[in-house]
């Protein structure tokens, strides 16, 4: 399977613990992005990398929360202090830089109780 | 924030029947994308109408785009019951992708 990847697909954590999650885009994709989904609603972006830099990031993305992508591959995203607003998908995207459509992932789903 | 806004929210029809969803948007664009999602996963793009494009098709889908009124519809034709899933519009202004709050559309066998 070539397309992206997420894991865990499911997360329950208690509320105040760190959760970190992981996406695997399309191997020769530059750029990925992070999204987050509450129930009803379109995904919100949170942040993207171009390669290795972090290039932009939502104002949702609170310091408790922090992406990196080392050497351009897979990124990480980690809250940290969850608390029970946290509950969403999670979802993670990559594209082509000269490309305009975003290749998504399954998501993952946390729940903080 | 979400830019976009789909109506109507929800869509029931019944196969064979076309279904038409609108978008509406509020800031310049460079293009502006569909995508669906089914229960639970993730989006798959389903078509892309650029800023300086009025229509577009691909398959059972035609997008229309009107820069003047901000707006787009999605017109899914002949629907089948595998056409059941949530869909999105996303607008692209040159950073990540700005979503709406989608139409789910029902589509009874």
């Amino acid at each position: 399977d070539t397309g992206v990847s997420q894991d865990p697909r499911h997360k329950i954590t208690k509320r105040g613990q760190n959760v970190t999650f992981r996406c695997d885009p399309i191997s020769e994709h530059n750029r990925l992005y992070w999204y987050r989904q509450t129930l009803g609603q379109g995904p919100e972006f949170l942040t993207y990398f171009q390669n290795e830099a972090q290039l932009e990031k939502s104002r949702l993305l609170s310091d408790r929360f922090s992406a990196e992508r080392p050497k351009g591959s897979f990124s990480t995203l980690e809250i940290q202090r969850t608390e029970q607003g946290d509950s969403a998908m999670y979802l993670c995207a990559s594209s082509w830089k000269n490309t305009d459509e975003q290749y998504f992932g399954p998501g993952t789903r946390l729940t903080v109780t | 924030s979400q830019q976009g806004e789909e109506d109507p929210q929800a869509l029931s029809i019944q196969e064979g029947e076309n279904a038409t969803m609108n978008c509406s948007y509020k800031t310049s664009i460079n293009n502006l994308q569909w995508y669906r999602q089914n229960s639970g996963r993730g989006l798959v793009h389903l078509i892309l109408i650029r800023s300086n494009e009025r229509e577009k098709h691909s398959g059972r889908l035609r997008v229309t785009l009107d820069t003047s009124k901000k707006s787009s519809s999605l017109l899914i034709t002949a629907s089948r019951a595998a056409d059941t899933a949530s869909y999105f519009c996303a607008t692209d202004a040159g950073r990540a992708l700005t979503f709406g709050s989608g139409t789910r559309l029902q589509v009874q066998p």
